[in-house]
């Protein structure tokens, strides 16, 4: 069975700092794993995906993440945020015979001018 | 302009009323489903379709009912629903039901008064 965990719900940064979110997966077979930003009342936008290749993958936006086996981790980081990027962000793991993506419960991030 | 368009993007209907809600993607995908968002809940993903057959229903109530009459379009039919229905209603594609990546239309907000 897969299944994702998002740390924290809200996360707060200021302009112009660091961005990092938490993801930690748990698979039994080896993953595929997504960002999706949504903005209000929007859909889910696909940020970045990984899916076995390189490690440091590099999404739209200016994001990034990095797989990490070991810590089975997905973390997403952005090095300098930016108003535009107050959103809510979902990671989601795919693995197993169905495929279906399974989603985080989300990490709605503010940036404070 | 994601590639899947859904309509309407707004609702409210009566506890007595029946809609439908309408998907319709234009990226050649095979396979389509439909997720409900409520606030401060996790995505719940409702039905799955492959190749225009259901392939998933995932325990939701009946008086929801999905109808997929070919692999580009996909409606979700409603009647008698409850306030707790009330909800953003996505769709999405993928290119096959396995670990590829979902694109989302920009959902439905149902209010059921």
């Amino acid at each position: 069975a897969q299944s994702v965990t998002q740390l924290g719900s809200h996360v707060s940064v200021s302009e112009g700092a660091l961005v990092l979110l938490r993801c930690n997966y748990s698979s039994s077979v080896p993953p595929y794993l997504f960002w999706y930003v949504q903005y209000p009342n929007q859909g889910l936008q696909l940020l970045l995906k990984y899916t076995s290749a390189a490690t440091l993958v590099k999404g739209i936006n200016g994001f990034e993440a990095e797989f990490k086996k070991s810590e089975t981790s997905f973390h997403l980081t952005k090095p300098s945020a930016h108003m535009s990027d107050a959103a809510e962000y979902f990671c989601a793991v795919s693995g197993g015979g169905q495929g279906n993506l399974i989603f985080g419960k989300g990490t709605k991030l503010s940036v404070k001018p | 302009e994601t590639g899947v368009t859904q309509t309407p993007r707004h609702l409210v209907m009566g506890m007595t009323n029946k809609k439908s809600l309408k998907c319709e993607q234009h990226l050649g995908h095979n396979a389509m489903y439909w997720y409900k968002q409520s606030a401060k809940k996790p995505l719940e993903l409702m039905f799955v379709y492959n190749f225009k057959e259901q392939t998933e229903n995932n325990s939701v109530p009946s008086r929801f009912s999905p109808e997929c009459p070919n692999s580009s379009h996909l409606f979700l039919h409603l009647h008698t629903l409850q306030p707790e229905d009330s909800a953003l209603y996505l769709c999405a594609s993928s290119q096959d039901k396995g670990r590829t990546e979902a694109f989302f239309g920009q959902g439905t907000r149902l209010t059921v008064v």
